[in-house]
């Protein structure tokens, strides 16, 4: 069966601190997908980042920067200089053939002024 | 904004009543999704449509149904409505057929239902 688990429930930062979500995931699939989805305020999910099981290498995207570590099986998301704007629910989420996207319960960023 | 609009955004109704949500997906996507995100169970996958047809069930209740229809819309009716059954449901549309594990799935805002 596939997991996805975000351990931390809920994290409190003050602006321009860094912030790494954490992402632990189980799957017997050698070939998933692993995905970070936005939830702001206002309730959509957004889509963040999509990554292959083959593809270790890290990504950064302005602000954000994901690590993706097969032998931990864990995808990390981290923001660097918190926004007040970055404050929402972020899920983390694996998908492999013939199985749909498995969600994690997702972790609260409040991010304080 | 994703591009996928589902209405109505807020539905309160009573226990044992029965009612009708709908989604609209990106122009141009075939495969329509609904997920169901609640307090104790989370974010959990409902049913997938691709072009008009049934394409994957998960968790689905039997109280619940879903249909796509020609124009690519979907409906998904919620029937004998519990108190359990409150939650936010979400529609996504992606462009591909769904068999693939790679689709990027374009959420909508959902539609908070309050069973009361």
């Amino acid at each position: 069966a596939q997991k996805v688990t975000q351990a931390q429930t809920e994290i409190s930062v003050v602006e321009k601190e860094d912030v790494t979500l954490d992402c632990v995931y189980e799957t017997r699939d050698t070939t998933y997908y692993l995905f970070w989805y936005k939830q702001p305020p206002s309730g959509e999910l957004v889509f963040l980042i999509r990554r292959n099981s083959f593809d270790e290498q890290n990504e950064i995207s302005g602000r954000y920067s994901w690590n993706f570590q097969k032998s931990t099986s864990s995808f990390n998301f981290t923001i660097t200089a918190s926004q007040v704007v970055d404050s929402a629910v972020y899920f983390c989420a694996l998908s492999s053939l013939g199985n749909k996207l498995v969600f994690g319960a997702g972790t609260i960023l409040r991010v304080k002024s | 904004d994703s591009g996928v609009t589902q209405t109505p955004k807020h539905l309160i109704t009573a226990t044992g009543q029965r009612v009708t949500l709908r989604c609209s997906p990106r122009s141009g996507d075939l495969s329509v999704y609904w997920y169901q995100q609640s307090l104790d169970q989370g974010l959990q996958f409902l049913i997938q449509y691709y072009n008009g047809e049934e394409r994957a069930k998960g968790n689905i209740l039997e109280r619940f149904s879903a249909q796509q229809f020609p124009d690519l819309h979907s409906e998904l009716n919620l029937s004998s409505l519990e108190l359990g059954d409150s939650a936010l449901y979400f529609c996504a549309s992606s462009a591909g057929t769904g068999l693939l594990a790679n689709e990027k799935l374009f959420f909508g805002s959902g539609t908070q239902l309050s069973v009361l």
